[in-house]
């Protein structure tokens, strides 16, 4: 089983839909998570953390469920520039961060 | 604020020739610094970390080392590439093992 797990996709999406993501995670030691989003052919980008009480940013959720061992992202009211790879990170007790391989978004007018 | 930079942001190089990369970050002292390899349409690969000066974990063996001659400078070198080395380099900087990575722009390095 791989540390982190992520649904490669692509999940194509209408513009303005919700759409959400899981990300599931092997170590039960680890600490701290991350999702990222990656644009085609540029470095990824801090999205946002991820905190044991869920929180948002806008048009974002992300959520920890710490008994399951996944993390999710939830993107409301979907823009076209939301389509981008979405990468979840997880440390492990070591404080490496340990990278899921990516869920492409594609968001369609 | 901090900044990091990294270049040269493409590289076209022949099989057997040598590599150097060269990443630098601003407006941090002590950083934990990292590069990571992103081959197409895969996941990132650490390459190596380093918690300070002269300190390289390498978690890839591979024709590929690391240096960290000064706090905030990282360097990747090789000695001879290989076609398998083709991909985009990441250079990564964090405060510490616990927070989040921030990324330089990227190098992408075309092996022939």
């Amino acid at each position: 089983r791989k540390e982190v797990e992520q649904d490669p996709g692509p999940f194509n999406v209408p513009e303005g839909a919700t759409v959400a993501f899981n990300c599931t995670y092997s170590n039960s030691a680890s600490q701290s998570f991350f999702w990222y989003r990656q644009d085609c052919r540029k470095e990824p980008k801090l999205l946002m953390s991820v905190y044991s009480s869920g929180n948002e940013d806008g048009r974002f959720t992300a959520q920890l469920n710490r008994a399951s061992q996944y993390i999710s992202l939830l993107i409301r009211d979907s823009k076209l520039s939301d389509s981008a790879t979405y990468l979840c990170v997880v440390t492990d007790s070591n404080y490496q961060l340990i990278w899921g391989a990516g869920t492409k978004l594609i968001i369609k007018p | 604020s901090q900044t990091i930079h990294q270049w040269p942001a493409t590289l076209v190089q022949p099989v057997g020739s040598p590599l150097s990369l060269e990443c630098t970050v601003e407006g941090t002292s002590n950083p934990n610094l990292y590069w990571y390899r992103q081959a197409a349409g895969r996941g990132l690969q650490l390459l190596f970390y380093s918690v300070g000066i002269g300190q390289i974990s390498s978690e890839v063996p591979q024709n590929l080392s690391a240096s960290r001659p000064q706090d905030r400078q990282f360097i990747l070198s090789s000695k001879k590439l290989l076609l398998s080395d083709s991909g985009f380099y990441l250079c990564a900087w964090s405060p510490r093992g616990d927070s989040p990575l921030h990324f330089g722009n990227g190098t992408r390095l075309t092996v022939t």
